[in-house]
C-alpha cells in the first residue's frame, strides 16, 4: 500500500522561499505525476501542480510565477517550492499521487498534510 | 469562492441515502470527468469516485457518482455514521488550465 508523508518548516517568514518535502512510501516514484495541494484556512482546496518523472510538468497558472516541483528518485521524494510568500500561501499543504485515465487526470493517494505559517 | 459549486453542508439519518451535487460550467463538468473525495479533517483526503463513476477498489457499492451535463453527483447508500466527513467534487477546467474543486460539503449523520 503505497503511503505519501509531507514534512515542512511549519513556519516561515514572509518574502522567504517555502520548501516542502514528499516521501513515497511502498512504491516507485518513477511513475505517476506527483501533485501538490492546499488548503487555507476556511478555504476550499486548490491545486498547485504536478510533475512526472519525465519532465512533464502543469502548474496552476495562478501560482505558475513562484512554484517548482521537482522529484528526487535517489530518495523517492518529490518537492515544492514557493517564492516571495506572504501570508496568502498559509494553508496545509498535501502531497498526492496522480494519474491519468485517458486524458483525465486524477488524485488516488494523498498525504495526510502538513500545516505552513507565513509570519515574521 | 471555489469555480464548483457545493452546498455547504447536508445530512442523514443511518441508512438512508443521500445525494451531494456539484455544479460547474462548460470549461470543467461538462467538458471533462468529476472526481469526489472524502475527507476527515487531519486524515489524508480518500478518493471515492474518478472519471465520473468509477469506484477504486476498496470503496464500498454504497458510493455512486454520476454526471449530467455541467453538474455531477455523489450518492450514498445506507449512510452509516463512519460516513460523517467532508466531501470534495474535481474536475479539470479547460479555461484556467488546472484542476479546481468545489468548496466541499460537510455530511452530518443524525
Amino acid at each position: 500500500q503505497v503511503q505519501l508523508q509531507e514534512s515542512g518548516p511549519g513556519l516561515v517568514k514572509p518574502s522567504e522561499t517555502l520548501s516542502l518535502t514528499c516521501s513515497v512510501f511502498g512504491g516507485s516514484i518513477s511513475t505517476y505525476y506527483w501533485s501538490w495541494i492546499r488548503q487555507a484556512p476556511g478555504k476550499g482546496l486548490e491545486w498547485i501542480g504536478y510533475f512526472h518523472n519525465s519532465g512533464s510538468t502543469n502548474y496552476n497558472p495562478s501560482l505558475k510565477s513562484r512554484v517548482t516541483i521537482l522529484v528526487d528518485t535517489s530518495k523517492n521524494q518529490f518537492s515544492l517550492k514557493v517564492t516571495s510568500v506572504t501570508a496568502a500561501d498559509t494553508a496545509v499543504y498535501y502531497c498526492a499521487r496522480g494519474r491519468f485515465k485517458e486524458y483525465h487526470y486524477y488524485m488516488d493517494i494523498w498525504g495526510t498534510g502538513t500545516t505552513i505559517t507565513v509570519s515574521s | 469562492q471555489s469555480v464548483l459549486t457545493q452546498p455547504p453542508s447536508t445530512s442523514g439519518l443511518p441508512g438512508q441515502r443521500v445525494n451531494l451535487s456539484c455544479s460547474g460550467s462548460s470549461s470543467n463538468i461538462e467538458s471533462n470527468t468529476v472526481h469526489w473525495y472524502q475527507h476527515l479533517p487531519g486524515t489524508a483526503p480518500k478518493l471515492l469516485i474518478y472519471t465520473n463513476n468509477q469506484r477504486p477498489s476498496g470503496v464500498p457499492d454504497r458510493f455512486s457518482g454520476s454526471k449530467s451535463g455541467t453538474s455531477a453527483s455523489l450518492a450514498i447508500s445506507g449512510l452509516q455514521s463512519e460516513d460523517e466527513a467532508d466531501y470534495y467534487c474535481a474536475a479539470w477546467d479547460d479555461s484556467l488550465n488546472a484542476v479546481i474543486f468545489g468548496g466541499g460539503t460537510k455530511l452530518t449523520v443524525l
